[in-house]
C-alpha cells in the first residue's frame, strides 16, 4: 500500500548548525503534507505543513521543502538547539483527519 | 483551554477484557481520529470522525470500535484485549477552514495486555 518513508534513522548535530531531516513518500496523490515533532512520552506535537501546489514554506527556524518530482519532502531547522532534540515524523493525506505517518528520524543535538 | 485529553494514561489489562479509552476536546473540533504507535514507528490511523454520529474505519480498524455522539468525545473501545493491542494510542483532533488545518494530539494512553 501507500506509505511515507524517511531515509535516516537518526540524526546527530552540533548545537547551533542546522539540520536537514528527509522523508520520501510514495502516493502521488496526497496533498498535504505535515512535520511533527515528539519529545518522549508525549504526543505530536505540529511544527509545519505544506499543501501539493506549493514547493516551499517558512516557520520560525523551520522550512519545509516539497519535490514532488521525487516525491521528497525535507524539514530544516536552523541553528539546532538542545530543545530540538525528538523524534520528527513527516506525514502524509488528503486531510488533517486522516494522515499516514512516516516511521521517524530521531534528532539528537550534541552540546 | 485544555486542548485533546486523554484518559487513563497507563493501563494494564488482561487478554480478553475489554475496555474504553477516552478522549475529549474542547476546541470544538469537527474531525476527531485515533491512532496507534508502536516502539519504533509511526503512527497508524484506526478510525476517525469527520462529525457527530459519523465515523469510519482507518488503516488498523479491527478489534476496535468507536462512536461519536457528541462533538467532544470520541471514545475508543476495545471489545475484547489481545496482546497484539500493546501499544500508545493517540487521540488527535482536527479542523479544516479552507486551507487551514491543523491536527492536535492528545499525550496518549499507554496499554499493556498480557
Amino acid at each position: 500500500g501507500e506509505s511515507v518513508g524517511l531515509h535516516l534513522p537518526t540524526l546527530s548535530v552540533q548545537e547551533g548548525d542546522n539540520s536537514i531531516i528527509n522523508c520520501a513518500y510514495s502516493n502521488s496523490a496526497s496533498d498535504y503534507f505535515i512535520w511533527y515533532k515528539q519529545e518522549s512520552g508525549k504526543g505530536p506535537q505540529f511544527i509545519i505543513d505544506i499543501r501539493s501546489n506549493m514547493d516551499k514554506r517558512q516557520g520560525q527556524r523551520v522550512t519545509v521543502l516539497l519535490n514532488k518530482t521525487v516525491k521528497h519532502l525535507s524539514l530544516q531547522i536552523a541553528a539546532t538547539q538542545p530543545g530540538d532534540s525528538a523524534v520528527y515524523f513527516c506525514a502524509e493525506g488528503g486531510s488533517s483527519y486522516k494522515l499516514i505517518f512516516g516511521s521517524g528520524t530521531r534528532l539528537l543535538v550534541r552540546p | 483551554n485544555a486542548g485533546v485529553t486523554q484518559t487513563p494514561k497507563f493501563q494494564v489489562l488482561k487478554t480478553g477484557q475489554s475496555m474504553t479509552l477516552q478522549c475529549a476536546q474542547d476546541m470544538n473540533h469537527e474531525y476527531m481520529s485515533w491512532y496507534r504507535q508502536d516502539p519504533g514507528m509511526g503512527l497508524r490511523l484506526i478510525h476517525y470522525s469527520v462529525g457527530a454520529g459519523i465515523t469510519d474505519q482507518g488503516e488498523v480498524p479491527n478489534g476496535y470500535n468507536v462512536s461519536r455522539s457528541t462533538t467532544e468525545d470520541f471514545p475508543l473501545r476495545l471489545l475484547s484485549a489481545a496482546p497484539s493491542q500493546t501499544s500508545v494510542y493517540f487521540c488527535a483532533s482536527s479542523y479544516s477552514r479552507g486551507s487551514d488545518t491543523e491536527a492536535f494530539f492528545g499525550q496518549g494512553t499507554r496499554l499493556t495486555v498480557v
